[in-house]
């Protein structure tokens, strides 16, 4: 089966720990994505990669990381930095970065700060 | 600026009942636009995509949209509804660089 898969699907962290989301794909796609949503709201873009090794900056991009070693991998690191990071977490990936390219979406992760 | 403005943040209906989403975008030009349903906990599934091609689109699931430039208008319409419809629907433009979401319009299906 081709998609995306995002693990794992629920996680707790505590106050000042950082933690990381994977976010794999085998579609063979240029551009991966992650986005927070929070409830009664739309999706925000946090970080996107429109090729291996290159990724920028989203509207929300403060408190989190990301890196891009491998085409099919986007992992998001919140930090402890990112003072609200309770939500929902999206990655979606496109064939490229054109923005007119419908996104595969994954499952999510929610994320809960104890 | 791209901006999408959903109009009605909750739609009730009952099951066999038309639906209709309410979009409106703003913009510059004729934009591209998408419908993705996101069902519970879930990621979001592509429903359909307007590209200038042709303004009545037809999408998955029996959904259609038809794009209206002078009303700047992308209504989402399903003739019945049905059970497995209840979900968030969310209109998205495409912008320069990524796409816009709005805050979605929660469906409700009552049998």
């Amino acid at each position: 089966d081709g998609g995306i898969t995002q693990s794992p699907k629920y996680l707790f962290r505590k106050e000042g720990q950082n933690v990381t989301l994977s976010c794999e794909q085998n579609l063979n796609h240029d551009a991966m994505y992650w986005y927070r949503q929070d409830p009664g709201q739309g999706l925000r873009l946090i970080y996107y990669s429109q090729i291996v090794n290159d990724f920028q900056k989203g509207d929300i991009a403060e408190g989190y990381s990301v890196s891009r070693e491998k085409k099919e991998s986007f992992p998001l690191t919140v930090t402890s930095a990112q003072k609200n990071p309770t939500a929902f977490y999206l990655c979606a990936s496109s064939i490229d970065a054109a923005s007119y390219n419908e996104q595969f979406f994954g499952p999510g992760t929610r994320l809960t700060v104890l | 600026a791209q901006s999408v403005t959903q109009l009605d943040s909750h739609v009730s209906v009952s099951e066999g009942t038309p639906v209709l989403l309410r979009c409106n975008y703003s913009s510059s030009y004729s934009p591209s636009l998408f419908w993705y349903v996101q069902h519970p906990n879930k990621g979001l599934q592509l429903l359909l995509k307007y590209t200038s091609a042709a303004t009545l689109v037809k999408g998955i699931n029996g959904f259609e949209a038809e794009f209206k430039k002078s009303e700047t208008s992308f209504h989402l319409t399903k003739p019945s509804a049905h059970m497995s419809d209840a979900a968030e629907y969310f209109c998205v433009p495409v912008g320069a660089d990524k796409l816009i979401f709005g805050t979605g319009t929660r469906l409700q299906v009552f049998p």
